[in-house]
């Protein structure tokens, strides 16, 4: 089974209007961890937001936030005020197992573009 | 500022011949990655290292080897490259907190 779903290839948005990004994972682990990284067509891969499996308040950086839904396996990412410079793919990604001790695992990604 | 690079950016060989693709990150971290990125499979984990002289297979290892001979590098080798190999590889790095995977500016190899 995928750790990681995304089921969105893509997505648009209008210029300053807020956008959800699903991702559900499986694990049967307590402790893990869920990311989110964005990456333009430049290429880079750009950590966005990190959510700790006991972490009860849900995760915020700026325009970022994660809407981590324990009971259902969810970890959407929200982004306010879309601007044009958030168009990029994004991905969701999982470690199981304490802090540092297993690799990513990672979603196929969803392609957000905002509109003008 | 700490970075992370790695050299080449693109590369372009034929099949059969050995390549390595080179990883250095100034952030002192313990825990180094290599990933590669496939179109419809996100990235997938070849190889990994929590400190000097560590290596793990990851989920796509075959083919690949890695060696850590200090903190700052780890070297990814294909002994023999094949078209299959033709991809976008990142190298990652992330400190002993483990919250924060970060990413080099990928390497685009194409294997003729």
């Amino acid at each position: 089974a995928q750790k990681i779903t995304q089921t969105q290839p893509g997505m648009f948005v209008q210029e300053k209007e807020a956008v959800t990004l699903d991702c559900t994972y499986d694990t049967s682990d307590q402790s893990y961890g869920l990311f989110w990284y964005k990456q333009p067509s430049s290429g880079e891969m750009i950590f966005l937001i990190y959510q700790g499996s006991y972490d009860e308040q849900n995760a915020t950086e700026g325009r970022y936030s994660l809407n981590f839904q324990k009971a259902r396996k969810s970890a959407n990412l929200v982004i306010s005020a879309s601007q044009l410079g958030d168009s990029a793919m994004y991905f969701c990604a999982m470690r199981e197992g304490f802090q540092g001790a297993n690799n990513l695992f990672f979603g196929t990604g969803t392609r957000l573009t905002v509109i003008p | 500022d700490a970075e992370i690079t790695q050299s080449p950016r693109h590369k372009i060989t034929e099949t059969g011949r050995q390549v390595t693709l080179a990883c250095h990150q100034t952030w002192n971290h313990n825990n180094m990655f290599w990933y590669r990125q496939d179109l419809g499979h996100g990235l997938r984990l070849i190889h990994y290292s929590y400190g000097v002289q560590d290596t793990n297979k990851g989920e796509v290892s075959d083919g690949y080897s890695v060696s850590r001979s200090n903190t700052e590098d780890l070297p990814l080798t294909l002994e023999s490259a094949a078209s299959s190999q033709t991809s976008v590889y990142f190298c990652a790095s992330e400190g002993q907190g483990g919250d924060t995977q970060y990413f080099g500016p990928g390497t685009r190899l194409t294997v003729l």
